[in-house]
């Protein structure tokens, strides 16, 4: 099947600093990704779509100024966590289908286990 | 809106035992169900899914079948093994593979 690759699986970074988390389709193109974050013990929450070539969409609750999302090419997709904070401290997690979108099986990244201390 | 509700967990079992996991979802329009597994340290898998009312999804020995008249899609499995051990996930997608998760069932199952 289809391969989404996140980087780096996991980060820990100082209170304060900047976090970027890579996402990438390896054998094919997405102009669509999602970005989910799960706290410990609960289910994965939809933070953003990510559309290639235009602004993401966020959802209802979480900052977009916190939360950089940039869809610069049709395999990559990247989500920055700006000024982390311990309370940022999550599973994020990215998926993405192979066109045409919405029709065919989504694929979950590894995902990246972030501490900020 | 939509959401989807699982039974909370852990559940324990014992090998060969009947695992039943519920899940219940409210939507808008007609979504796909899914199940997902996680297990421990790596990503998630789909495990099975439906994609209208009445189909049932089967894999490795799991099956659930999309019930609209209840709103469920009860996971099941006749007899779980060790290696089943993981974080189940009922979900639904409304269109363009966007995901609503419920909150996740975490099952161990002992030898």
């Amino acid at each position: 099947g289809a391969v989404v690759s996140q980087h780096p699986s996991w980060v820990i970074c100082k209170s304060g600093t900047s976090v970027k988390i890579e996402c990438r389709s390896l054998d094919f193109q997405a102009t669509t990704m999602f970005w989910y974050r799960q706290f410990p013990k609960q289910s994965l929450m939809l933070m953003a779509t990510s559309n290639e070539g235009s602004k993401a969409t966020y959802e209802q609750g979480v900052e977009k100024d916190k939360f950089l999302i940039n869809h610069a090419s049709l395999t990559l997709s990247t989500l920055t966590v700006t000024s982390a904070h311990p309370e940022d401290s999550s599973f994020y997690i990215c998926s993405a289908s192979p066109p045409p979108q919405g029709l065919t099986e989504a694929f979950f990244g590894q995902g990246t286990r972030l501490t900020v201390v | 809106g939509n959401s989807v509700t699982q039974m909370e967990g852990p559940v324990t079992l014992s090998e060969e035992a009947f695992l039943t996991i519920n899940c219940t979802y409210t939507a808008t329009g007609y979504p796909s169900l899914f199940w997902y597994v996680q297990y421990p340290g790596e990503g998630l898998q789909l495990l099975l899914k439906a994609t209208k009312a009445d189909d049932k999804g089967s894999n490795k020995g799991f099956e659930a079948t999309y019930r609209k008249e209840t709103t469920s899609f009860h996971l099941e499995k006749g007899s779980v093994q060790v290696s089943d051990s993981a974080v189940y996930f009922c979900a639904l997608s409304g269109g363009f593979n966007k995901f609503y998760f419920g909150s996740g069932t975490k099952l161990n199952v002992k030898p």
